[in-house]
């Protein structure tokens, strides 16, 4: 079982409608969620981050987390084709040797105009 | 300006030999990460550190080492143990152990390491 693990995708979607991103997680010791996005060829830029239960907005995007079920989301609302990229989902394990940062394989977006 | 800078952009390497990535920060940051990225795929963690003079092995550290002398500092050399060894690879600084909160981690532009 992979620690950090997303739908690789594509997730077709139209311009103006809502995505919606998942992600699970295997260790239930993990600390910090994060949502980055990245245009193929750059690095991650990071869009969200969720620390505790519950939602998280951010102009169009809202992160959810739930720790007892092990997920993450990440919603998309009014998605434009500049939101066409890869998301990646990744999270902080502790571990006694230090913070673990792990990513899961991303899903990649297109947006449709 | 705060950042964290890779060097070089482009990295060609013969079959054989040991190559080293470059990777600055001046963030202030206690953790710092390499990740490697093949097409179409995720990053897989190669190396981390918290704290200057130790560092711990990721997924994929099979044919890679690093130091960390400085806070600032944590190349990456790639051996020529390492078979398959073409690349995106990025460096990643975060606040590190002495925060929960704001623990984001911020990339480098990457390195594009090709063998020739």
């Amino acid at each position: 079982q992979k620690e950090v693990e997303q739908n690789s995708g594509p997730l077709s979607v139209p311009e103006g409608a809502i995505a919606s991103l998942n992600c699970t997680y295997s260790d239930r010791g993990s600390q910090s969620f994060f949502w980055y996005r990245q245009y193929s060829g750059k690095s991650p830029e990071l869009i969200m981050s969720i620390y505790s239960n519950g939602d998280k907005e951010d102009g169009r995007f809202t992160a959810q987390l739930n720790k007892a079920s092990q997920y993450v989301s990440l919603l998309i609302r009014d998605s434009q084709p500049s939101d066409s990229a890869t998301y990646l989902c990744a999270v902080t394990m502790i571990k006694a040797a230090g913070n673990k940062l792990t990513f899961g394989g991303g899903t990649r977006v297109l947006v449709k105009p | 300006d705060g950042g964290i800078t890779q060097s070089p952009k482009y990295l060609f390497r013969k079959e054989g030999q040991n190559v080293t990535l470059s990777c600055e920060q001046n963030l202030n940051h206690d953790a710092m990460y390499w990740y490697r990225q093949d097409p179409g795929q995720g990053l897989r963690l190669i190396y981390y550190s918290q704290i200057v003079n130790d560092f711990q092995k990721g997924d994929i550290a099979e044919g890679y080492s690093v130091s960390r002398e400085k806070k600032e500092s944590f190349p990456l050399t790639v051996t020529s143990a390492q078979k398959n060894p073409t690349a995106f690879y990025l460096c990643a600084s975060s606040i590190g152990w002495r925060s929960f909160t704001n623990t984001e981690a911020f990339f480098g532009q990457g390195t594009r390491l090709t063998v020739v």
